[in-house]
């Protein structure tokens, strides 16, 4: 399995909802990344976690809160987001960064 | 400090005709380097890198890039462009040895490619 997987594709969701995106990979990488992308622009990291610890905190508002159950696992548990979070979320994962990182197709993610 | 600069952010080509896609880098440490595809709606995929090996480096899909530290560049070439090559382009630098998670993404290119 050399793939990282997202779910779900899409999802909209209002501004006091709660929602959970997901990210799964079996290939062993202990760094995995969330990232968010916002139409024609390049990628911006939000966090990181190493051995299943998190390392990284791009100072994500708390409204994101990322958790990571397993060496497997990767969630980005969602609050009260507001219009402007809609985007594309990321999530990739690595065995060493200079190896390159294995990207997911990503959540869709449309806030109303 | 470290960054990345895509000198064209939009390249047009016919299908059959060359591609090259232009990076330059500025990073205080031997970076690694990497090529990232992006089509509409998809997470980015990985085409090459640059990790102090050969300066030539062959990537997937007929792609090519060459490392030149004296200019500090690693432009991203093909020789046939193909119309499923029309997608965006990132070039991006992983600066020092150490996993910081902190890549530097350039701004991109959106390739076109003309019938």
């Amino acid at each position: 399995d050399t793939e990282v997987t997202q779910t779900p594709k899409h999802l909209v969701m209002g501004m006091t909802n709660k929602k959970s995106l997901k990210c799964e990979q079996h290939m062993g990488h202990r760094a995995m990344y969330w990232y968010k992308q916002k139409a024609k622009k390049p990628p911006e990291l939000m966090f990181v976690y190493s051995y299943e610890k998190l390392s990284i905190n791009e100072s994500v508002p708390s409204r994101f809160s990322p958790e990571c159950p397993n060496s497997s696992l990767l969630n980005l548990h969602l609050h009260a987001l507001q219009p402007e979070d809609s985007a594309l979320y990321l999530c990739a994962s690595s065995r060493r960064e200079v190896d390159g990182y294995t990207f997911g197709s990503g959540t869709r993610l449309t806030v109303v | 400090a470290q960054s990345v600069t895509q000198l064209d952010s939009h390249v047009s080509v016919s299908e059959g005709t060359p591609v090259l896609l232009r990076c330059n880098y500025s990073s205080s440490y031997s970076p690694s380097l990497f090529w990232y595809v992006q089509h509409p709606n998809k997470g980015l995929q990985l085409l090459l890198k640059y990790t102090s090996a050969a300066t030539l480096v062959k990537g997937i899909n007929g792609f090519e890039a060459e490392f030149k530290k004296s200019e500090t560049s690693f432009h991203l070439t093909k020789p046939s462009a193909h119309m499923s090559d029309a997608a965006e382009y990132f070039c991006v630098v992983q600066p020092g040895s150490s996993n910081t998670g902190k890549l530097i993404f350039g701004q991109g290119t959106t390739l076109q490619v003309k019938p």
